[in-house]
């Protein structure tokens, strides 16, 4: 069992739908990340989430951070093709503490 | 350009013969770390460092070993692959690892064979 579960593992949507991913834990995190990965390169950060119940908006892509601070959902709307990729959220439980990743959600958007 | 550089990208080898997979980071980050990647399994830390000559095992340390001689160089280390080392490896560094952005390689396929 992972520290960070992250549903679903796969989605195939139509373009222009909304999705939403999440990411989920029993522990409490300081912070919160969203990395975007495609193939063939390296996950590229998109977001940090600090407080409980934080909303950060990126264009079409909305992160949020649970109240406890134990979870977290990313929403995106109208979803492109060019949004197609392998979604990472990953978890630093106190200040000071490594990163602990989740399974990842891979996207595809079909046009 | 900031980057992560990690070398060789793709590696196919047999059983017990040593490798080395070399990252360099041009950022002066104090952080580095070593990632490998499976299916479902997300990202596992293997070892990371906090400074010059300052490492410790991450969640997966068995069958690695790395070393942090200068601040921009931490060389992965397998002295006798496995099979079950098959993976997507990854290197990363950052300023610090307490909720910093990490920056990643583009990745190394290895494959043993």
């Amino acid at each position: 069992t992972q520290l960070l579960e992250q549903s679903p593992q796969f989605l195939s949507i139509q373009e222009g739908e909304n999705l939403t991913v999440y990411c989920n834990s029993s522990s409490v995190f300081s912070s919160l990340q969203w990395y975007r990965q495609e193939p063939g390169e390296g996950p590229v950060l998109l977001v940090t989430v600090v407080t409980g119940g934080e909303v950060k908006k990126l264009k079409r892509l909305t992160f949020q951070f649970g109240d406890a601070r134990k979870d977290s959902s990313l929403h995106i709307t109208a979803a492109q093709p060019g949004d197609t990729g392998l979604y990472l959220c990953a978890g630093e439980q106190s200040a000071g503490n490594m990163l602990t990743f989740g399974g990842g959600t891979r996207l595809m958007v079909k046009p | 350009e900031a980057q992560v550089t990690q070398n060789p990208r793709y590696l196919i080898t047999v059983t017990g013969k040593k490798l080395t997979v070399t990252c360099s980071q041009n950022m002066n980050h104090e952080y580095m770390s070593w990632y490998r990647q499976d299916p479902g399994l997300g990202l596992r830390q293997i070892y990371y460092s906090m400074n010059v000559e300052v490492t410790d095992k991450g969640d997966v340390p068995e069958g690695y070993k790395v070393s942090r001689k200068e601040k921009r160089n931490f060389p992965l280390i397998l002295e006798s692959p496995s099979p079950n080392q098959t993976s997507l490896y990854f290197c990363a560094s950052s300023f610090s690892p307490d909720g910093q952005p990490q920056h990643f390689g583009d990745g190394t396929r290895l494959s043993i064979l």
